[in-house]
């Protein structure tokens, strides 16, 4: 079964700091990869996907994901982070092809709560 | 694009009684839309995946008639917690996916407070 692990429960990183997010995931073949970021209270908003081709990904608000297939890794980073970007951060994993069984299903993991000092 | 709005966005409710939260695609015609429950501090935890016109899959442990899912149209799906208690008191989001069914794309949730 696949499986997401986001090792860091909370991380705090002072404004203007650089910011890496890690993500590991278990499964049985290159799976479609997706980071999500959640504001207190509300739904959970697209940064950034990767499918296939270039492992490294922009997304949006600066952010920038590496694909590392030896590692099983999709960590999210940041060169300079903003007071605004304070938010929970999930990673997810689907298949890497639709099955055509009537949905396609995200495994996310637990989450990584940043805090920014300003 | 691909806007998924949630109704309401905040509900209370006293023990026994039944609320129906909805989910729209505001913007595209959304092919199956999923229910997640999220508890402080926790992960998504899917409830329940469902297609326009069919019954709704439940995942394993999820009472499907405690939580009632109807996706009556391309655009519209509602869960309908029935008989709620305090311990359904939780965040409900929805997602829906378009063309791309590899893309979900979320609603803001719903805060549930059963007093």
């Amino acid at each position: 079964a696949q499986s997401v692990t986001q090792p860091d429960i909370h991380i705090t990183v002072s404004e203007g700091a650089s910011l890496e997010l890690r993500c590991n995931y278990s499964y049985g073949a290159t799976p479609y990869l997706f980071w999500y970021v959640q504001s207190p209270g509300q739904g959970l908003q697209l940064l950034l996907k990767y499918f296939s081709g270039d492992t490294l990904v922009q997304g949006i608000k600066g952010f920038e994901a590496e694909f590392k297939r030896s590692q099983s890794s999709f960590n999210l980073r940041k060169p300079s982070v903003h007071w605004s970007d304070a938010a929970e951060y999930f990673c997810a994993v689907g298949p890497h092809y639709y099955s055509g069984a009537g949905s396609y299903q995200l495994t996310f993991g637990k989450g990584t709560k940043l805090s920014v000092i300003p | 694009g691909a806007v998924v709005s949630q109704h309401p966005s905040w509900v209370i409710c006293k023990s026994g009684t039944s609320v129906k939260i909805e989910c729209r695609s505001l913007d595209f015609q959304a092919t199956t839309m999923f229910w997640y429950r999220q508890f402080p501090k926790q992960s998504l935890m899917l409830m329940a995946t469902s297609n326009e016109g069919s019954k709704a899959t439940y995942e394993q442990g999820v009472e499907k008639d405690k939580f009632l899912i109807n996706h009556a149209s391309l655009t519209l799906s509602t869960l309908t917690v029935t008989s709620a208690h305090p311990e359904d008191s939780s965040f409900y989001i929805c997602s829906a996916t378009g063309e791309a069914p590899y893309e979900q794309y979320f609603g803001p949730g719903t805060r549930l407070t059963v007093t």
